[in-house]
């Protein structure tokens, strides 16, 4: 089984800067990794995943993530928000093989203040 | 590219009646959809696995004969809220892996179902 562990739950920056939000996972098995986003009463929009090959992963809006095996992490980075980066940021695993479903951590509110 | 479709995308419904939602796979088959239920400014949680064919799996605490789940075709997931209660009100979405066309899994829009 995999879970997921986001550090924070709300993080406010101010446009222009950098924001890092964090996720840790634990998983007996090798996994997928997986970044979020979600607008206020909307549906789930894909940012990036980490399948295989180079841990750096680039994704949409800006967003990247690195994957981590050895400190078990894939924490999102950008290097300068917007006011409409303002949303809530969901990382999620599965496994690799099968038919597994996602695992959700409890998600992170970004807040990007003027 | 494959798309997860889900419908209907908003519903009220009253006080014990039941209501159902589809989620079908557009372009691709789907041995095995996912029900998440999220409330309001929590995380999404699984509530059940779909199997195509057979029952399906339910996550523990999820009543299954209140979440009724038929998985009737490859393409075609249904959730049936029966006897629907004001706590019943939430963000039901589907998703469904699609391993041929760049092994990525796919999210449908999402039902919102408020029961008044």
């Amino acid at each position: 089984a995999q879970s997921v562990t986001q550090l924070d739950s709300q993080v406010p920056v101010f446009e222009e800067a950098p924001v890092e939000l964090r996720c840790n996972y634990s998983s007996s098995v090798s996994v997928y990794l997986f970044w979020y986003v979600q607008y206020p009463n909307q549906g789930l929009q894909l940012l990036l995943k980490y399948l295989s090959g180079s841990t750096l992963v680039k994704g949409i809006n800006g967003f990247e993530a690195e994957f981590n095996k050895s400190q078990t992490s894939f924490h999102l980075r950008k290097p300068s928000v917007h006011i409409s980066d303002t949303a809530e940021y969901f990382c999620a695993v599965s496994g690799r093989t099968g038919n597994t479903p996602l695992v959700f951590g409890k998600g992170t509110r970004l807040s990007v203040m003027a | 590219g494959a798309v997860v479709s889900q419908h209907p995308s908003w519903v009220i419904c009253k006080s014990g009646t039941s209501v159902k939602i589809e989620c079908r796979s557009l372009d691709f088959q789907a041995t095995t959809m996912f029900w998440y239920r999220q409330f309001p400014k929590q995380s999404l949680m699984l509530m059940a696995t779909s199997n195509e064919g057979s029952k399906a799996t339910y996550e523990q605490g999820v009543e299954k004969d209140k979440f009724l789940i038929n998985h009737a075709s490859l393409t075609l997931s249904t959730l049936t809220v029966t006897s629907a209660h004001p706590e019943d009100s939430s963000f039901y979405i589907c998703s469904a892996w699609d391993r041929v066309h760049g092994n990525t899994i796919y999210f449908g829009e999402g039902s919102w179902l408020t029961v008044v």
